[in-house]
Order: structure tokens, then C-alpha cells, then sequence
């Protein structure tokens, strides 16, 4: 079976500093790996995606993720928060062999604090 | 283009009524999910179409929940003799197709359920 735990329900920074999201999974095999954020009564909003390659993976909005096999882990992070990024953040992951189930974490709220 | 829609965006129902949940995908998108979001939780998987497969109902929480995809286009989800345990968002995401696990889902703004 397919997991994946945001250890933390709430992240809280202030403008301008780096912030962190973390994620961690369990999968068999391959894991491909998303991030996905969502603003309130909104649907969720795909940032970035980690399929094979660099570790090193860029996204929307100046978001990136670095994807860890050793960890298992693949957390977000950008370099400067913004007020803007105030929202609930997910992360996701599926194996091709069984491609129509995303297996989703709890969410992480983001607070960036002017 | 026009992205994934849902209606009705809201929906208050009795208990034990039955309620359908549409979906419109980004056209040309095989593939469409469905997923619940209850309070404070995470998105729970219900049901994967991909083209003119069979249908992944693995997620599917009881008989009283099914769903359609007519034409490999919308698709319905629906709730029979509704339950307040039911009360939740409901989201559909529709993808490519074309690439497995790898392709983006994208996600309606959803459908927000409350059974009475």
C-alpha cells in the first residue's frame, strides 16, 4: 500500500524567509511525486512534479522540491515566503502500476506572516 | 482553455435522500477522478475512469456510492439515501491519460455536500 505523511499541520513564517513543507511516502516501486496547493473554495492547483532526473525539481510561483530516494522524502521549499502563499499545501504520489490512485497527505497549512 | 467544472458548487440535502454530483473535464482528457474531502483531512481517492477502461471503484466507500462517465466525457458521481457522514466536498480532477502515473491532474473547484 501507498502512504504519504505531512508531519506537520501547520507551518508558520514571516515574509521573506525561506520556508520548508515537508513531505515523506511509502510506496512500492517508483514513486512519482506532486505537490498541489490550495487557496479556501478553491480546488487544488498543481505546483510542480517530480517523475525521474534531477532531484532538483522547479515549479510554480517560485516553489521547488527536492526529491530524496534514501529519505523518502520529498519536501517543498522557496527561498523567500510571500503573504501570497497563505494556503493549504498537499502532497501526492502514484506508481505507474496502479496510475488512476493518487494517495494524498493530510495537508500542511502555510501562514506567512507580513 | 476551460478548466475542469463541477455543479452544483453547493448541495444541502436530507438524510436518506439522494443527491448526483456532475463533473465537466477539460476536453480531451481520457482520464477523470474523483476524490472527498472531508474537514480537516486530506483528499480520499473514490473512483478512476481512463478512456473505455473498466472503471477503478476501489475507493468507493459503500454500494450507495456510484458513478458514470458518458461518452468518455462528464460524468456523474452519485449518492444514494445520503448520510450525514456523507457531508463532505467532492472533487474531480481530469488528466491527459496518455502517460500513466506521470500526467498532472487537474482539479474542479468542487462540490460542497452537507446531508441535514
Amino acid at each position: 500500500a501507498q502512504s504519504v505523511a505531512q508531519p506537520e499541520d501547520q507551518v508558520n513564517v514571516a515574509e521573506g524567509n525561506p520556508l520548508t513543507v515537508k513531505c515523506t511516502y511509502s510506496v512500492s516501486g517508483n514513486p512519482y511525486l506532486f505537490w498541489y496547493v490550495q487557496y479556501p473554495n478553491r480546488g487544488l492547483q498543481f505546483l510542480l512534479k517530480y517523475i525521474t532526473g534531477d532531484n532538483l525539481v522547479k515549479g510554480s510561483y517560485g516553489f521547488e522540491a527536492e526529491f530524496n530516494k534514501s529519505q523518502t522524502s520529498f519536501h517543498l521549499k522557496k527561498p523567500s515566503a510571500l503573504v501570497s502563499d497563505s494556503a493549504l499545501y498537499f502532497c501526492a504520489v502514484r506508481v505507474n502500476t496502479n496510475a488512476g490512485k493518487s494517495t494524498f497527505g493530510d495537508g500542511t497549512t502555510l501562514t506567512v506572516k507580513p | 482553455g476551460a478548466g475542469v467544472s463541477q455543479s452544483p458548487s453547493n448541495k444541502v440535502t436530507e438524510k436518506g435522500k439522494d443527491v448526483e454530483l456532475r463533473c465537466d473535464p477539460i476536453s480531451g482528457h481520457t482520464a477523470l477522478y474523483w476524490y472527498r474531502q472531508s474537514l480537516g483531512q486530506g483528499l480520499e481517492f473514490l473512483i478512476y475512469f481512463q478512456g473505455n477502461s473498466a472503471p477503478d471503484k476501489s475507493g468507493l466507500p459503500s454500494d450507495r456510492f456510484s458513478a458514470e462517465r458518458t461518452g468518455g466525457s462528464v460524468s456523474t458521481l452519485t449518492i444514494q439515501r445520503t448520510q450525514q457522514e456523507d457531508s463532505a466536498v467532492y472533487l474531480c480532477a481530469s488528466s491527459l491519460g496518455s502517460l500513466g502515473g506521470t500526467d498532472t491532474q487537474y482539479f474542479g473547484p468542487g462540490t460542497r455536500l452537507t446531508v441535514l
